[in-house]
């Protein structure tokens, strides 16, 4: 069965205080890892997509990468405003487009 | 673009009563998917449509909850009779063929008493 574990659950940060987060996945066959943003009472905001172990994406003070087994998503210098939960979800070959997401790390960034 | 357009937002019912949510995915996708998240079992996908068509249904927690797409513009989540457990917030996410990002519309949150 495919399986995506994130972690940490929660994360508080310092203002400017720069750390990762983790997405590590089981899966038969990776077509594509996703990263997304969900604040509270909306929906999920999609970040970017990851194909292939070696690929890094970029947007402002976040960059992803992917390897054979996780994914990282490095928070540089955060804000408050990056207070959010960040959602990990993976598409796997033969699976059609569906998504299996893991639970989330919840990231608070504090003044 | 207005995005994918979830109807009602907040929904509140007793125990045995029908509720259907809607949904309005982005023009010009042709693929639309109904996720439920709970804080126990966070975003699971229920059942996902291709050109209207529905292709894995095997998220769907049982016979009480049905989903139809009649069209390319609107699909409804039905849940007939609504339990307690039901309790959670259901989210409409839309998506084009060739890309496989999803995106998501801004949920309703259902409460059944």
């Amino acid at each position: 069965e495919d399986q995506v574990t994130q972690s940490p659950e929660a994360l508080r940060l310092q203002e400017g205080e720069s750390s990762s987060l983790n997405c590590s996945y089981t899966v038969s066959g990776l077509r594509g890892l996703f990263w997304y943003r969900q604040d509270p009472g909306k929906g999920p905001e999609f970040l970017f997509t990851l194909y292939s172990a070696g690929e890094e994406k970029e947007k402002e003070r976040l960059k992803a990468t992917l390897t054979k087994k996780e994914s990282f998503l490095h928070i540089t210098a955060p804000k408050p405003e990056d207070s959010a939960t960040y959602l990990c979800a993976v598409v796997v070959r033969g699976g059609g487009n569906k998504l299996t997401f893991g639970t989330g790390t919840q990231l608070k960034v504090e003044l | 673009d207005a995005g994918v357009i979830q109807s009602p937002r907040h929904e509140v019912t007793e125990m045995g009563q029908e509720v259907t949510l809607r949904c309005k995915p982005i023009s010009g996708h042709d693929y639309l998917f109904w996720y439920r998240q709970t804080m126990m079992r966070g975003l699971e996908l229920l059942i996902y449509f291709n050109n209207n068509v529905p292709i894995d249904d095997s998220g769907m927690p049982e016979d009480r909850f049905s989903a139809k797409m009649p069209n390319a513009s609107f699909s409804t989540l039905k849940i007939q009779p609504s339990e307690p457990r039901d309790s959670a917030v259901y989210f409409c996410a839309s998506s084009f063929d060739s890309q496989e990002t999803q995106y998501f519309g801004p949920g309703t949150r259902l409460l059944v008493l």
